[in-house]
């Protein structure tokens, strides 16, 4: 299947920090991207759509300006928190859809390996 | 928007036993169900998916069953064995390409 790769896949920053994440998709191109926050034990909670060329789209309660999403090319989305605070420990997770397809049927989500991040 | 309810959120069988987990979903234009796979600390994977035109698919011992009446789908494990054990997530995407995940199940398959 394809791959998604996703950097780092965990990091440690200290309280008021950045820290940005790559999302690559290896061997196909991608439109649309999307990131998610899982918290233990918890689902994947769809934090904002990441489409290339544009705006990302950011679900109601999902703070554009602390979560900023780039996706300045086919097959790279990253997303920067910004000023980090220990609250916004937990794990991100992006997953990629194929271009081959979109807008014209569903297919299946690819994930990256998704990162650890803990704010000191 | 979509609104995907899974149960059960836990799920304990023993080696060999069925396991079967249920979702349903709310909007009628969903035609996408597709079921990941997580373990601990890892990525989703997808281990089988179904689409509207289909009412059931079959792959080795999991099997996807779908009803749009009902607007539900379930998952089917048969033979359950301890590599079995994970978080399972059902999730339905439908006219936005954005799918909807439920909230998963932990499956425990016992020695």
């Amino acid at each position: 299947g394809a791959v998604v790769s996703q950097h780092p896949s965990w990091v440690i920053c200290k309280s008021g920090t950045s820290v940005k994440i790559e999302c690559r998709s290896l061997d196909f191109q991608a439109t649309t991207m999307f990131w998610y926050r899982q918290f233990p034990k918890q689902s994947l909670m769809l934090m904002a759509t990441s489409n290339e060329g544009s705006k990302a789209t950011y679900e109601q309660g999902v703070e554009k300006d602390k979560f900023l999403i780039n996706h300045a090319s086919l097959t790279l989305s990253t997303l920067t928190v910004t000023s980090a605070h220990p609250e916004d420990s937990s794990f991100y997770i992006c997953s990629a859809r194929d271009r081959r397809g979109a807008g014209i049927r569903n297919t299946e989500a690819f994930f990256g390996q998704g990162t650890r991040l803990t704010v000191v | 928007g979509e609104n995907v309810e899974q149960h059960p959120s836990t799920l304990s069988v023993q080696e060999g036993d069925s396991a079967v987990i249920k979702c349903t979903y709310s909007d009628s234009a969903s035609n996408y169900f597709p079921w990941y796979k997580q373990e601990l600390g890892k990525r989703p994977q997808l281990i089988i998916d179904i689409r509207s035109n289909v009412g059931e698919k079959k792959d080795q011992r999991i099997a996807v069953t779908l009803n749009k009446t009902a607007k539900h789908f379930s998952l089917h494990i048969t033979e359950t064995q301890p590599e079995d054990s994970a978080v399972y997530f059902c999730a339905a995407t439908g006219g936005s390409y954005i799918p909807t995940f439920g909230r998963g199940t932990s499956l425990i398959v016992h020695p």
